[in-house]
């Protein structure tokens, strides 16, 4: 299958401060973006999908201004952590998708964020 | 909205033996995919098996294998000769051909014992 690199796989932050998360379809163009966010235990809970050179459509309760979301290319995403708070931390994955002909989502490693 | 339901939180099976993880979902649509993904202790999420609803035919890859009920809403994926690598968190989901989003169930904790 396609490759979804993301980066950091962990990241530790003060609390206050802004941390940037990327998101790279490696071996295709990703005309959508999928960032989750994950409880331990817990299912994918989508935060917002983002399409190349749009605006990202967030999910009820995910805060925008909080969570901003980036697509500036097809191959490139970028979900930015900002004003971070320890109420943050949590494992956050992307995902990513090809075009509109096929269903099939391919997933980065997954951020495990921890505010301090 | 269609919503898709694990009945089973977390299931356990010894190595070599076979396991049968339950998913139904519930949707008016008629044109839909269906995955098993699995998220092992690394949490990277990785496609196990797909099933478009079109095809009659269970799909299979290797040891793992769907049992794909359309009338019954029913999506249960069969490990056969469980392996201690199997041992994983597995989602099933769901995504109408003409949607977007990917709606996951809420997992099923599998434990495969030596």
């Amino acid at each position: 299958g396609a490759v979804v690199s993301q980066h950091p796989s962990r990241v530790i932050c003060k609390s206050g401060t802004s941390v940037k998360i990327e998101c790279r379809s490696l071996d295709f163009q990703a005309t959508t973006m999928f960032w989750y966010r994950q409880f331990p235990k817990q299912s994918l809970m989508l935060m917002a999908t983002s399409n190349e050179g749009s605006k990202a459509t967030y999910e009820q309760g995910v805060e925008k201004d909080k969570f901003l979301i980036n697509h500036a290319s097809l191959t490139l995403s970028t979900l930015t952590v900002t004003s971070a708070h320890p109420e943050d931390s949590s494992f956050y994955i992307c995902s990513a998708r090809e075009g509109t002909g096929t269903r099939e989502a391919f997933f980065g490693q997954g951020t495990r964020l921890t505010v301090v | 909205a269609q919503t898709v339901t694990q009945s089973q939180p977390e299931m356990s099976v010894q190595e070599a033996e076979t396991v049968t993880l339950s998913c139904t979902y519930d949707t008016s649509e008629n044109n839909y995919y269906l995955f098993w993904y699995k998220q092992p202790p690394s949490r990277q999420m990785i496609l196990v098996i797909r099933q478009e609803a079109y095809k009659q035919q269970n799909a299979t890859e290797n040891r793992f294998s769907v049992n794909f009920q359309k009338a019954a809403k029913s999506f249960s994926l069969k490990i056969s000769d469980s392996q201690l690598g199997d041992t994983a968190m597995y989602f099933c989901a769901f995504i109408h051909n003409a949607g977007n989003m990917l709606t996951f169930g809420g997992g099923t904790r599998l434990m495969v014992k030596p």
